[in-house]
């Protein structure tokens, strides 16, 4: 079946530092793949999102890339703030037909100090 | 527009009850997918209800169950809780599920003593 791995945390990191959450997948077919932020007390909000080999998915200075090759979407940001402290899932979408559910990994704690 | 709201927020219960949780997904979406979040287990799918249809289930038994109403919104019912059913169970909406994103709300928190 489908699988997520992520990297254990958590992450601590000085505030501007650089941020890499490895993850890679398992996956029948070609799945659509997540990252999804929860911040303490809150659901999931989708960070971004990458449905094709070669896509890059970016947003508020994180990006990520889908590498079919290496079945990977390592989740980076240039300069990480205090306000990045959440935890991040990465996750994969399976379709099938019409209907989908998202298979995740099982989180990144990240924790950004001044 | 209103985001995803679950009702109720925080629930307590005991062994051998039942709960009942109730999701109402951002207006014109007609996907509601149920997760449940646990320390060890992680993020797990539990199902996704469409046009009030079950299309897509997961690995749960069956004490676990869901259904959806014509406006969409949903429910999903536990019976006979376990003390292993503690969890933050986590509703989300998307406009026709498949390559759509799906939007979270805040989640349930359900304890069982």
């Amino acid at each position: 079946g489908n699988s997520v791995t992520q990297m254990e945390g958590p992450v601590t990191l000085s505030e501007e530092a650089f941020l890499t959450i490895n993850c890679t997948y398992t996956a029948t077919g070609y799945p659509s793949l997540f990252w999804y932020v929860q911040y303490p007390g809150e659901g999931l909000q989708l960070l971004l999102k990458a449905t094709k080999a070669d896509d890059k998915g970016s947003n508020k200075g994180f990006e990520a890339t889908y590498r079919k090759e290496t079945t990977s979407f390592h989740l980076e940001k240039g300069s990480v703030q205090v306000s990045d402290s959440a935890v991040y899932f990465c996750a994969l979408s399976d379709h099938t037909g019409t209907a989908s559910k998202l298979t995740f990994g099982t989180g990144t704690r990240l924790q950004v100090t001044l | 527009k209103a985001g995803v709201t679950q009702t109720p927020r925080y629930l307590i219960k005991t062994r051998g009850q039942q709960v009942t949780l109730s999701c109402s997904p951002i207006s014109g979406h007609r996907s509601v997918s149920w997760y449940q979040q646990t320390p060890g287990q992680g993020l797990q799918f539990l199902f996704e209800y469409f046009s009030e249809t079950q299309r897509n289930k997961g690995n749960f038994p069956g004490r676990f169950s869901g259904r959806q109403f014509s406006n969409s919104r949903s429910e999903m019912n536990v019976s006979t809780l376990e003390l292993g059913d503690s969890a933050l169970y986590l509703c989300a909406s998307s406009n026709t599920g498949g390559l759509n994103e799906q939007f979270f709300g805040p989640g349930t928190r359900l304890t069982v003593l």
